[in-house]
């Protein structure tokens, strides 16, 4: 069991570029996340979704699009990169029940230059 | 703004001390609340969580204590280790929402 992985660990992008973030996981879990890490801030979420096909935006979702075409994959995307998208970012899941542990991967570190 | 607020953003005590962590909210409607650690390079992982139900909750080293009235959650760990060294993360939730939302952190370390 691999648990949560994610492509790549770390990318320099200049002003402008896009790109996407790839998020597996192997536990057969409905939900996912998208999370944003930076200093002082805590964890905030960008985008979230609740099964297979499913989307929805969380506290923080401008400047990225999500897809979740596969129940094992969720895909963040940003269209035209911007310095203040320099973060850390994690992809979470979980099973959805009511003791609802969510699994994090090891992050993904983004610089825009 | 954040849901939760949590303090201090950093501590440092000896080993075998006790470390203290608050957390505050404002949503009477969160019923689950999840302290997260995560370790430099890696993702959060659970550490402990509580439901309001109950005032206190113990792991081992780690207990969380929770006042309803006052809105506040609490994470104590005992007798402080090196290996305790960390960012603790408190967050709330709605159950059947699934989403939770997180504090600030706080990065503890723990001298020898």
């Amino acid at each position: 069991n691999a648990g949560v992985t994610q492509t790549p660990k770390f990318r320099v992008l200049k002003t402008g570029q896009s790109m996407t973030l790839l998020c597996a996981q192997d536990m057969n879990h409905e939900y996912m996340y998208w999370y944003r890490q930076d200093p002082g801030m805590g964890l905030r979420l960008i985008h979230y979704s609740v099964g297979e096909g499913t989307t929805a935006k969380g506290e923080v979702p401008d400047g990225y699009n999500v897809s979740r075409l596969k129940k094992q994959n969720f895909l963040l995307g940003l269209e035209s990169a911007a310095p203040s998208q320099t973060s850390v970012y994690f992809c979470a899941s979980s099973a959805g029940t009511t003791e609802d542990t969510q699994y994090f991967g090891p992050g993904t570190r983004l610089t825009v230059l | 703004q954040q849901q939760v607020k949590q303090s201090p953003q950093s501590l440092i005590v000896q080993k075998g001390g006790i470390s203290i962590i608050n957390c505050a909210y404002e949503n009477t409607a969160f019923d689950y609340f999840p302290w997260y650690q995560q370790f430099p390079g890696k993702g959060p992982a659970l550490l402990i969580a509580i439901r309001p139900d109950v005032s206190e909750k113990k792991e081992g080293r780690f207990t969380i204590s929770f006042n309803k009235s006052a809105k506040q959650f609490s994470l104590h760990i005992m007798d402080s280790q090196p290996g305790d060294s960390a960012t603790y993360f408190c967050a709330a939730s709605i159950s059947w929402r699934h989403k939770l939302s997180f504090g600030a952190g706080t990065t503890v370390t723990v001298r020898a």
